[in-house]
């Protein structure tokens, strides 16, 4: 079946610093990416979505200038929390759908805290 | 306003038993529905998708219902295991696919 991929799968940083994580599409070409945040014991948010070689759509309440997406391939979508503060902290999880079935594929997600 | 409303928030039962969850949702248009499960500190994974014209689908133990007509779906999980134990999903598509609204999950424990 299909694999997400996501690296690292926990990162420590400083406030102030940037963090980037990696979503990758293993197996298949990925047209769109989503990348979502989850609280503890919440449920999933949706940031933005994305599509490979175009800006991406931000949900309303992420800041775009501070959670910045790129999607450069079909196999590959990077988001780098800028400035990071502690309220950042978070589990980051990434899906990818091919285009060809409705099927979102998640990520094993990311946990970043920052101190 | 697109909402998925899942019950109970949480749920205790011995290995072993059956249970039952639900949720409903008011999402318009409709594409498909979906059950994840989601493990502690881990992404999501699918165990069922249904289109409209579904009314049940079964993966191994678990097997969802479907009722568009009272947008009610249930996930029935038979002979507990404890390794079922985490949170369950419902989210539903619409927009052929890419927007999803999902449900507040219910966490279930499973107990020896």
């Amino acid at each position: 079946g299909a694999v997400v991929s996501q690296h690292p799968s926990w990162v420590i940083c400083k406030s102030g610093t940037s963090v980037k994580i990696e979503c990758r599409s293993l197996d298949f070409q990925a047209t769109t990416m989503f990348w979502y945040r989850q609280f503890p014991k919440q449920s999933l948010m949706l940031m933005a979505t994305s599509n490979e070689g175009s800006k991406a759509t931000y949900e309303q309440g992420v800041e775009k200038d501070k959670f910045l997406i790129n999607h450069a391939s079909l196999t590959l979508s990077t988001l780098t929390v800028t400035s990071a503060h502690p309220e950042d902290s978070s589990f980051y999880i990434c899906s990818a759908t091919s285009g060809i079935s409705y099927e979102q594929y998640f990520g094993p997600g990311t946990r970043l805290t920052v101190t | 306003k697109n909402q998925v409303e899942q019950s109970p928030q949480s749920l205790i039962i011995l290995e072993g038993k059956n249970c039952t969850l639900q949720c409903n949702y008011t999402v318009s248009p409709f594409s498909n529905l979906r059950w994840y499960k989601q493990d502690t500190g881990r992404g999501p994974v699918s165990l069922t998708i249904m289109t409209f014209s579904e009314n049940t689908k079964s993966n191994g133990r678990y097997t969802a219902t479907l009722d568009a007509d009272t947008k009610q779906s249930s996930l029935h999980i038979t002979a507990s295991q404890l390794s079922d134990s985490a949170s369950y999903i419902c989210v539903v598509s619409s927009n052929a696919g890419n927007m999803l609204t999902f449900g507040g999950g219910t966490r279930l424990m499973v107990k020896p």
